[in-house]
């Protein structure tokens, strides 16, 4: 079964560092999906970046990149130059190739130390 | 962008009344919404799936006559939680995909309603 793993619930980092978090996925599917979640306090989710498995290259979306090392099946999300406003909890997920559903981790949440 | 309106984003209701959940896309066809139920400091949990013009598929342990999911229409879909209680209490997001749109790889939140029953 698809399954998506967050192992870090909870997560402090002084502002302007980099922050990695960390996400571990399993499928024997060859073509999916990973997609990575900001959730602020509001409850909004916010699309960050999305990897598919055949893509040859990491993803990057201005300071967000996605550390894609498809053999260890992680797809960890690094945040560049860390502000208060990346303050949220992040969620992991991963796209059901037969019928679209996503997988989601159970998250991280971040706090950014001023 | 495609966005997805959520209304309401708060109710607060009584216990025993139903409440009823809207998603409408505004500048795309939702060919699948998705529901999920989201308690305190936790993930996402898909409740159910519809495809426009047809019943929702349920996730087991959902009941489906409390939780009425209808998608009749490419851009409207509706949860209605029927005769509700407080253990019904959480926030509740639906997600819009359009197979045809790549903008976020076809995924589309709403902001999400926090119910409240007492």
């Amino acid at each position: 079964a698809q399954k998506i793993t967050q192992t870090q619930p909870g997560m402090f980092v002084q502002e302007k560092e980099a922050v990695t978090l960390d996400c571990t996925y399993d499928t024997s599917d060859p073509s999916y999906g990973l997609f990575w979640y900001k959730q602020p306090s509001s409850g909004e989710m916010i699309f960050l970046i999305y990897q598919g498995s055949y893509d040859q290259q990491n993803a990057t979306e201005g300071r967000y990149s996605l550390n894609f090392q498809k053999a260890r099946k992680s797809a960890n999300l690094v945040i560049s130059a860390s502000q208060l406003g990346d303050s949220a909890m992040y969620f992991c997920a991963m796209r059901e190739p037969s019928n679209y559903q996503l997988i989601w981790g159970a998250g991280t949440k971040l706090i950014i130390k001023p | 962008g495609a966005v997805v309106s959520q209304h309401p984003s708060r109710v607060i209701c009584k216990s025993g009344t139903s409440v009823k959940i809207e998603c409408r896309s505004l500048d795309f066809q939702a060919t699948t919404m998705f529901w999920y139920r989201q308690f305190p400091k936790k993930s996402l949990m898909l409740m159910a799936t519809s495809n426009e013009g047809s019943k929702a598929t349920y996730e087991q342990g959902v009941e489906k006559d409390k939780f009425l999911i209808n998608h009749a229409s490419l851009t409207l879909s509706t949860l209605t939680v029927t005769s509700a209680h407080p253990e019904d209490s959480s926030f509740y997001i639906c997600s819009a995909r359009d197979r045809n749109r790549a903008e976020h790889y076809g995924y589309t939140f709403g902001s999400g309603t926090r119910l409240t029953v007492v």
